[in-house]
C-alpha cells in the first residue's frame, strides 16, 4: 500500500526548459511534504519543503506547488540545467507519528544540454 | 559543520554472518532515523530515536533487526544472520525534532 506515488519513473527535458515532477499522496493526515534530490553514491539532499497550510513554496529555481484536495504535490524546476539531472524522491510527514517519512519510489530526471 | 556520517560504505558479507552499521549524526541532533532503500525501491523507514530511546520500530522487517543509540549521538544497526534480501543501501538520517531530516552518504550492503 504505496502512501507516497511518483507515477513517472523519469523525464527528460532540454537546458533551460521546465522540469515539473509530479507526486500523490493517500494518507490525509500528512502534513509536510518535503522534495529530496539524490545523485549516485551519495545521501539524498533536502531540497525544498511545504506545509500543508500553503499551497506554494519558492526558493530560487525551485517551486512547489500542493493541491490538499486533489492530494498532489509539484515541483517546478526553471529554469533546469544539466547538473539537476538526478533522483527526485518525494516525501510526506505525518508530525504526530514521529516525523518519519514516507518516500515515493523517486524520479529520475535528466537534463539535456 | 560536519553532516550525517556513516560507516562503512560499503559492506559484502556472507549470508549468514551479521553485520554492524554505524551512523554519526549531526551534532545537536536529537532525533535519528533509519532508513532502506532495495533496488527500484523508495527509502522505506526502519526505526526512529528521540535521544536514546527508539520509540518508533515499526519498521524493522523482522527480529534479525535491532539498533541502538548511546550518549544520544551514535547509533548502530545489526542486521544477525543476514539474507540475501537484507542487501540495500541503508541510510540513516538526523534532525531536531520534527525539523527537516538530513541524511548520510549510507552503507551499500551486499549479502551474498
Amino acid at each position: 500500500d504505496q502512501q507516497v506515488k511518483q507515477n513517472s519513473p523519469s523525464l527528460s527535458v532540454q537546458e533551460g526548459r521546465i522540469s515539473i515532477l509530479n507526486c500523490d499522496y493517500t494518507n490525509s493526515m500528512f502534513d509536510y511534504f518535503l522534495w529530496y534530490k539524490k545523485y549516485p553514491a551519495e545521501g539524498p539532499t533536502f531540497l525544498i519543503s511545504i506545509s500543508s497550510i500553503k499551497d506554494k513554496n519558492e526558493d530560487g529555481r525551485f517551486t512547489v506547488f500542493l493541491n490538499k484536495s486533489a492530494k498532489h504535490l509539484s515541483l517546478h524546476i526553471v529554469p533546469s540545467q544539466p547538473g539537476d539531472s538526478a533522483v527526485y524522491f518525494c516525501a510526506a510527514r505525518d508530525t504526530g507519528a514521529n516525523s518519519k517519512l514516507t518516500f515515493g519510489k523517486g524520479i529520475t530526471l535528466s537534463v539535456r544540454p | 559543520g560536519a553532516g550525517v556520517s556513516q560507516s562503512p560504505s560499503n559492506k559484502v558479507t556472507e549470508k549468514g554472518k551479521d553485520v554492524e552499521l554505524r551512523c554519526d549524526p549531526i551534532s545537536g541532533h536529537t532525533a535519528l532515523y533509519w532508513y532502506r532503500q532495495s533496488l527500484g525501491q523508495g527509502l522505506e523507514f526502519l526505526i526512529y530515536f528521540q535521544g536514546n530511546s527508539a520509540p518508533d520500530k515499526s519498521g524493522l522487517p523482522s527480529d534479525r533487526f535491532s539498533a541502538e543509540r548511546t550518549g544520544g549521538s551514535v547509533s548502530t544497526l545489526t542486521i544477525q544472520r543476514t539474507q540475501q534480501e537484507d542487501s540495500a543501501v541503508y541510510l540513516c538520517a538526523s534532525s531536531l525534532v520534527s525539523n527537516t531530516q538530513y541524511f548520510g552518504p549510507g552503507t551499500r550492503l551486499t549479502v551474498l
